[in-house]
């Protein structure tokens, strides 16, 4: 959907505590998800993905979860580090070549 | 492996003017896609190339922005002529086969200023 303007929803954690990323998707027909991580003055770079035929994926301390009857996606940050600190995107596919990003969260990591 | 390469970092023209960005892609990467990321936004998906041939430009304001891929390897996008409105980074993207379902390669992206 259309992003909200210059006001990211902002996430801020404390350094070593897990961090929950949530986003909404907007295609019921999506069926690839991904995560993407940019750093300022960056592109964004790959997290992690998933199919529609899966509900969680784990990779190094990142965890994806995938509800498609909310049609909500999660990314979870385990012991969160200040090298964390980014605005994430999640990115719905549905199977076309185009791929569809949300606005955006920004975490804060506090030392 | 060398990743996405593009230049300028930085641009500022004033409104009226053109400008061109470039782009040059993963080696061997069949896809290349240029997407516009205004302030606070998620990138914007402008225009998509499958080895040189247009495979999406549904969002590409084609009154004042073109795009070629030419022999499939390095892409330029131009804006003639800008508005105020054209502020903001342009990421250029490739991915090894293209069809949705693989990771995106991002360049660090131009940044643009239109005064």
């Amino acid at each position: 959907g259309e992003s909200v303007g210059l006001h990211l929803p902002t996430l801020s954690v404390q350094e070593g505590d897990n961090s929950i990323i949530n986003c909404a998707y907007s295609n019921s027909a999506s069926d690839y998800f991904i995560w993407y991580k940019q750093e300022s003055g960056k592109g964004p770079q790959f997290i992690i993905d998933i199919r529609s035929n899966m509900d969680k994926r784990q990779g190094q301390r990142v965890t994806v979860l995938l509800n498609k009857t909310v049609k909500h996606l999660s990314l979870q940050i385990a012991a969160t580090q200040p090298g964390d600190s980014a605005v994430y995107f999640c990115a719905e596919n549905t199977g076309g070549f185009k791929t569809i990003f949300g606005a955006g969260t920004r975490l804060f990591v506090k030392a | 492996e060398a990743g996405v390469a593009q230049s300028p970092r930085y641009k500022i023209i004033e409104k009226r003017q053109s400008v061109a960005f470039w782009c040059n892609p993963i080696s061997g990467h069949a896809t290349l896609y240029w997407y516009q990321q205004i302030l606070g936004q998620g990138p914007k998906l402008l225009i998509q190339f499958q080895n040189n041939g247009v495979v999406d430009d549904s969002q590409l304001p084609k009154d004042r922005f073109s795009a070629e891929r030419l022999k499939g390897v390095d892409s330029t996008l131009k804006i003639q002529p800008a508005k105020l409105e054209d502020s903001a980074v342009y990421l250029c993207a490739s991915s090894p086969i293209g069809g949705g379902r693989e990771t995106q390669y991002f360049g660090p992206g131009t940044r643009l200023l239109v005064l």
